[in-house]
């Protein structure tokens, strides 16, 4: 078990320009949220998957925002056409079948 | 809409001293109530949950006092020691479903020698 993985750990882009990021999730666990964190705050809900399906999604997920998980493994969260406004640590967390987020470093994103 | 409201923001204890950070709620349907611990350059991690059946839940040096009849709950945190300098996040969510984690918006505790 090597817990969450997140890459990249740090991207800076321009604005305007796609952003891919990806989660690897805790291998048994079939749930998979993304967060989203800005500084002094605490982490927002973007989005959730259950294996492969995505069954909720914020309305802070623009429709800018796309997420995936095929094969309900790992996931991508791609920002299309980014904005200053995106900057921020981009959390992705799975869990089991209980309340237990399992949190990884996330990455964190600069528009520039 | 906030619906976990956190205080303080920030908090500085001297080592061994009790730390104490408070919440409240507004939604009745939250029925899990976790904190969460948070090192810089790190996601958050769990640290304590509870559930509003019990008023209180202890592990180790950290304890949750809950009261439902006020929504509102706090983590104390016995002998503060420097390592425990981190940010802490109260949340709330509801059980059955999947975990959509309402998030608090945090308190920074520095633990100072």
């Amino acid at each position: 078990d090597t817990g969450v993985s997140q890459n990249p750990r740090h991207k800076i882009t321009k604005r305007g320009q796609n952003v891919t990021f990806r989660c690897d999730p805790i291998s048994e666990h079939n749930r998979l949220y993304w967060y989203r964190q800005t500084l002094g705050q605490g982490p927002e809900f973007l989005t959730y998957f259950q294996n492969e399906a995505q069954l909720e999604k914020s309305r802070l997920l623009s429709d800018r925002f796309s997420a995936e998980r095929p094969k309900g493994s790992f996931s991508t969260l791609e920002i299309q056409r980014t904005e200053q406004g995106d900057s921020a640590m981009y959390l992705c967390a799975s869990s089991l079948l209980d309340e237990k987020l399992f949190f990884g470093s996330g990455t964190q994103l600069s528009v520039l | 809409q906030q619906q976990v409201k956190q205080s303080p923001q920030s908090l500085i204890v001297q080592k061994g001293g009790i730390s104490i950070i408070n919440c409240a709620y507004e939604n009745t349907a939250f029925d899990y109530f976790p904190w969460y611990q948070q090192f810089p350059g790190k996601g958050p991690a769990l640290l304590i949950a509870i559930r509003p059946d019990v008023s209180e839940k202890k592990e180790g040096r950290f304890t949750i006092s809950f009261n439902k009849s006020a929504k509102q709950f706090s983590l104390h945190i016995m002998d503060s020691q420097p390592g425990d300098s981190a940010t802490y996040f109260c949340a709330a969510s509801m059980t059955g479903g999947y975990q959509k984690v309402t998030f608090g918006t945090g308190t920074k505790l520095q633990v100072i020698p």
